[in-house]
């Protein structure tokens, strides 16, 4: 199975800031990854896809980069409704397999 | 907009099975280019893939979980299914339906997502 290690765990910002969230790959996934928002309580929502394609209806500030084994989240400035777990994804082998989660607190 | 919701019994008890369906509005389950998904959380936990099914049968398991699940598609009523048999305490979690999109390139990912459905293991 492909691990997907994501750092940090846990990261407590202001709002405004900008955040960068790490995912690695235990192997060359080459773009084949996703990344979800999930607040409490919901159903996790797709914010990036093929590692840097923003989906349809989520806001600029999110942007995803990187190819390979790491990636990278980035929210260029930090709004009251980010605050929640973000999840990246990998689809590029069998069992498709989620990383840990970062939660996003407020600072 | 696609919408789907799961239903099933809340409450399982320690070594029998666990059903869940899913029911499928505003989109076809038989649409191209789509397999229909389970994913479950464990209570404070982060994401597991179960398997998902294509609407002509195809299915793919994760082996971790393979030999006591089993997802059937309903294309006449637009819903699909998962069971999963001897169940335990270890079982319990939110369990999600969702939407798995391939498209071209390294276009896939999981776009439509259901409530969510908690199933506890408890006798």
């Amino acid at each position: 199975d492909i691990q997907l290690t994501q750092s940090p765990s846990f990261l407590s910002a202001s709002v405004g800031d900008r955040v960068t969230i790490t995912c690695r790959a235990s192997q060359d996934i080459i773009s084949y990854l996703a990344w979800y928002q999930q607040q409490p309580g919901k159903a996790p929502k797709l914010l990036i896809h093929a590692a840097s394609t923003l989906q349809s209806g989520v806001p600029s500030r999110f942007s995803g980069s990187g190819s390979g084994t790491e990636f990278t989240l980035t929210i260029s400035s930090l709004q009251p409704e980010d605050f929640a777990t973000y999840y990246c994804q990998q689809l590029r082998n069998y069992p498709l397999t989620f990383g840990g989660g970062t939660k996003v607190e407020i600072k | 907009q696609v919408q789907l919701q799961e239903s099933g019994p809340g409450l399982v008890k320690p070594s029998q099975t666990l059903s869940l369906m899913c029911t499928i509005s505003g989109g076809s389950i038989s649409s191209v280019g789509y397999y229909w998904s389970w994913v479950r959380q464990h209570p404070g936990k982060g994401l597991e893939w179960i398997g998902h099914i294509y609407y002509s049968g195809n299915i793919y398991y994760n082996p971790s979980l393979k030999s006591r699940v089993t997802i059937s598609v309903d294309t006449s009523n637009n819903q699909f299914s998962l069971t999963m048999t001897s169940v335990t305490a270890a079982d319990t979690a939110v369990y999600y339906c969702a939407r798995y999109s391939y498209g071209s390139g390294n276009s896939f990912f999981f776009d439509y997502w259901g409530q969510g459905a908690l199933v506890t293991v408890s006798s």
